[in-house]
């Protein structure tokens, strides 16, 4: 079944504890991206890859990082977790962004940072 | 500055019609698309559009103005089911997607 896979589910945590979030897609999707989700805010991207070892800034990336060693793989580190990252983060993948491919998401990590 | 407005709530029957409305401001148009998600889950896809125009897909149509910078997500014959966000997001010129904060769509029995 094509799908991407997102873990943990659910996350509480305490402020500076590293931690991190895993992302794998099995479709050989080139692009992957992170969002984040607040209530009234919509989503908004972290960190976006185009492909393998290219990774890219989107609107707010502070107090996170990415890695793309391999293509189905798109972790999202937490080096020290503070109450404001509190949220619903999504890793999405698409084929390619440049032929308008849809996003698939996965099913979410609601994450609270005490 | 990028923007995309879509209205945060709209009531509607079931079996009834609704309209949600999307307008945006972006650097470039390279596509409009719209995602249903209910509470608590994903994001799924429902429709893309980059030509002006409607586009039908069962009991939902999008449409797209390109020149007025207009959307519109027509869903039909409303189901209980249908109660859900509908997310808009235009694709910019440098392929990066901006998105609405969505609409939360209730329906009534």
């Amino acid at each position: 079944e094509a799908q991407v896979t997102q873990n943990p589910r659910y996350l509480i945590t305490v402020t500076g504890k590293k931690l991190t979030v895993t992302c794998s897609q099995n479709m050989n999707h080139e692009y992957m991206s992170w969002y984040r989700q607040d209530p009234g805010l919509g989503l908004r991207q972290i960190y976006y890859s185009m492909n393998v070892e290219v990774t890219d800034k989107g609107d707010v990336p502070e107090g996170y990082k990415v890695s793309r060693k391999e293509k189905r793989n798109f972790p999202l580190i937490l080096e020290s977790p503070s109450p404001n990252q509190t949220s619903l983060y999504f890793c999405a993948s698409s084929l390619s962004p440049d032929r308008g491919s849809k996003l698939f998401f996965g099913s979410g990590t609601q994450l609270s940072v005490l | 500055g990028q923007n995309i407005d879509q209205p945060t709530e709209m009531t509607a029957t079931e079996g009834a019609i609704v309209q949600i409305n999307c307008t945006y401001q972006t650097s470039g148009f390279n596509g409009l698309f719209w995602y249903q998600q209910h509470a608590g889950e994903a994001p799924t896809f429902l429709s893309y559009n980059v030509l002006d125009g409607l586009e039908e897909k069962g009991r939902f149509s999008s449409f797209l103005s390109r020149s007025k910078g207009y959307s519109y997500l027509l869903l039909k014959e409303l189901q209980m089911k249908d109660s859900a966000s509908y997310l808009c997001a235009v694709m910019d010129s440098n392929y990066q997607l901006i998105w609405g904060a969505g609409t939360k769509l209730i329906i009534k029995p």
